[in-house]
């Protein structure tokens, strides 16, 4: 079992420049989630999925944000335009039904100048 | 509103020095109260889960514990590999909600 796979593992950005992160959850899994983590908030829930449908973006900081997820193996948030306040360490992790754990995937961590 | 609180922000020990951090919480409905280790630049790692008050959870030199309102993390004679970041999540509807966490520092 390969665990959850994020990519990239870094991104350098330019402020207004559009970002793409990637999550690939484990197989079998039924729910995807997004967190972002940073020193001030520490780990914040931004949308999760289920079944490949999103259940709650209550999180979403803002409509630059957005997530999908096209099929069970296959995860991306976008940030449109980015800004220096989004850069942070942005988890990806997965789930699978009522009593398992949550495995967490490496991140990624956006710098955005 | 659920709420995780962790103390103490920052703990350091002496190799051998046993210890315990601590997690309040307050949630609707507890499903689940979990811990996690997560050393720099990398994502949280599974420790334990605990569902109800009384239920105690062991590995290797690491313990939990769970009552109504609080969990702790009982290190016993720690080494510097232990050295980490604790944190602890507490599992409501299907969100977890994670505490600020504890920065652990052994030292030999």
């Amino acid at each position: 079992d390969a665990g959850v796979i994020q990519s990239p593992r870094h991104e350098v950005t330019e402020m207004g420049q559009e970002v793409t992160l990637r999550c690939k959850p484990i197989s079998g899994h039924d729910y995807l989630f997004w967190y972002r983590q940073t020193m001030m908030r520490g780990l914040e829930l931004l949308i999760y999925f289920n079944n490949n449908v999103p259940i709650d973006d209550s999180g979403m900081p803002e409509d630059r944000f957005s997530a999908k997820m096209p099929n069970a193996s296959f995860s991306t948030l976008k940030i449109q335009p980015s800004e220096p306040r989004d850069s942070a360490v942005y988890f990806c992790a997965s789930r699978a039904r009522d009593r398992g754990g949550y495995t967490f995937g490496s991140g990624t961590r956006l710098t955005v100048v | 509103e659920d709420q995780v609180t962790q103390s103490p922000e920052a703990l350091r020990l002496q190799e051998g020095e046993s210890s315990s951090l601590n997690c309040s919480y307050t949630v609707s409905g507890l499903r689940g109260l979990f811990w996690y280790r997560q050393d720099p630049g990398k994502g949280p790692e599974f420790l334990f889960t605990l569902y109800s008050a009384g239920e105690e959870k062991e590995k290797e030199r690491l313990k939990a514990t769970l009552t109504k309102k609080e969990s702790f993390l009982h290190i016993t004679a720690p080494k510097p590999e232990d050295s980490a970041t604790y944190l602890c999540a507490v599992r409501s509807g299907n969100k977890l909600v994670f505490g600020a966490g504890t920065i652990l520092r052994v030292k030999s």
